[in-house]
């Protein structure tokens, strides 16, 4: 088991620049969230998905976050247009139910210059 | 909403000292009690869980936990902590009701020789 798969590690880009983040979650897990975590805030739940679905998007900061899961083994973060503020570890995780413990990927580390 | 507290940021303790990170939650209904570790530059670890059953949990790396249901808390502790166990240590919790999952702010420890 290869775990949750995420890319990439590092990602440096300017203001207003597109960016994309991507996550393969660990085969047979319904469930996929995504994560920022900066000192500030701590650990914020910004989206999750079921089966796909998504299922809450109250953390997405605003509309220039966008989540999208396209099939089971794939999901991408977008940040669009991208701001010095969005500086931070994002973090992808998926779960075999709702209730089952979560498994990280080691995260990118956005800097927005 | 769910919430949970770490009521430490930090916890300073020597090589081979007994350590307790505390941890509160607000829940009237069923939960499951999580605790994780992160280490610098990786993704949050499963450290132990506890979805039912007996109170005291055992989990990676000589660490356990105890499920208190009329204090509301889930404290983490080990009976002698190594220099390899500074890391921070995230409390969440779900539930039967709510299909996410809530972190704490963390608890950072930092184990001195």
């Amino acid at each position: 088991d290869a775990g949750v798969i995420q890319s990439p590690r590092h990602e440096v880009t300017e203001m207003g620049q597109e960016v994309t983040l991507r996550c393969k979650p660990i085969s047979g897990h319904d469930y996929l969230f995504w994560y920022r975590q900066t000192m500030m805030r701590g650990l914020e739940l910004l989206i999750y998905f079921n089966n796909n679905v998504p299922i809450d998007d109250s953390g997405m900061p605003e509309d220039r976050f966008s989540a999208k899961m396209p099939n089971a083994s794939f999901s991408t973060l977008k940040i669009q247009p991208s701001e010095p503020r969005d500086s931070a570890v994002y973090f992808c995780a998926s779960s075999l139910t709702g209730k089952s413990p979560l498994h990280f990927g080691n995260g990118t580390r956005l800097t927005v210059t | 909403a769910q919430s949970v507290t770490q009521l430490d940021s930090q916890v300073p303790v020597f090589e081979e000292a007994p350590v307790e990170l505390r941890c509160n939650y607000s829940s009237s209904v069923s939960v499951y009690l999580f605790w994780y570790v992160q280490y610098p530059n990786q993704g949050l670890q499963l450290l132990l869980k506890y979805l039912s059953g007996s109170t005291l949990v055992k989990g990676i790396n000589g660490f356990e936990a105890e499920f208190n249901k009329s204090q509301t808390s889930f404290h983490l502790r080990k009976p002698s902590v190594h220099i390899s166990d500074t890391a921070e240590y995230f409390c969440a919790v779900s539930g039967d009701n709510f299909n996410k999952f809530y972190f704490g702010s963390g608890t950072k420890l930092n184990v001195k020789p």
